[in-house]
């Protein structure tokens, strides 16, 4: 089972700054086999980038995936005070999937 | 815009069969894979499996002896059943749509097991 383990657990920002979100995984992810996703309290769960880096639609171009192997960034350009959330990496490459314990992106 | 909801009992005794039904709106369930994902609290997310609209599944090793996932597309709901729980199995359960990548979210129901 490759585990993924996402960095930083709590990462305080302002509106405005630009944020970086890392995954790290425990073996190579095929075919960047890689998503992410968003939770806000109070919402579902809500696709952001497949594919490691393909935004999924209606995703806002300030939103952008990287990587390959085993590390994975999500970056935010500039954040909205709507971007401030969870966030999780999923990897589908290999069964069972597997999901990052989530990083919690916090005003500052 | 498809929307997703589970339904089934909040409490579950233990050894008992956990069933819950996902209900999908605004959209059709057909030509679509259909999953479950649970967080247990205070842990992170754990796929269940999935299935595809006309029957193929693909379950997680570590809970595929218990696991069931059937469609009912006369209903466009799908279902989860998992058998003889314990209170390990205690959680949100999420239905969302898709196999691999899950692009729309139920938003979870709390399923507790205890006697």
């Amino acid at each position: 089972e490759i585990v993924l383990t996402q960095s930083p657990g709590t990462l305080s920002l302002s509106p405005g700054e630009r944020a970086t979100l890392s995954c790290r995984a425990s073996q190579r992810v095929s075919s960047s086999n890689l998503a992410w996703y968003q939770r806000k309290p109070g919402q579902v769960l809500r696709l952001l980038i497949y594919g490691a880096s393909s935004r999924a639609t209606g995703i806002p171009d300030r939103f952008s995936g990287s990587g390959s192997g085993t590390d994975f960034t999500l970056t935010i350009s500039r954040l909205e005070p709507e971007d401030f959330a969870v966030y999780y990496c999923q990897q589908y490459g290999n069964s069972p999937y597997t999901f990052g314990q989530g990083t919690n992106l916090e005003i500052k | 815009q498809v929307q997703l909801q589970e339904s089934g009992p909040g409490l579950v005794k233990p050894s008992e069969t956990l069933s819950l039904t996902c209900t999908v709106s605004g959209g059709s369930i057909s030509s679509y894979y259909w999953s479950w994902i649970r967080q247990p609290p205070g842990k992170g997310l754990e796929w269940i499996g999935y299935t595809y609209y006309s029957g193929g599944t693909n379950y997680n090793p570590s809970l595929k002896s218990r696991v069931t996932i059937t469609v009912d597309t006369s209903k466009n709901q799908f279902s989860l059943k998992l058998s003889s729980v314990t209170a390990a199995d205690t959680a949100v359960y999420h239905c969302a749509r898709g196999g691999v990548t899950l692009d729309s979210w139920g938003q979870g129901t709390l399923v507790t097991v205890s006697s």
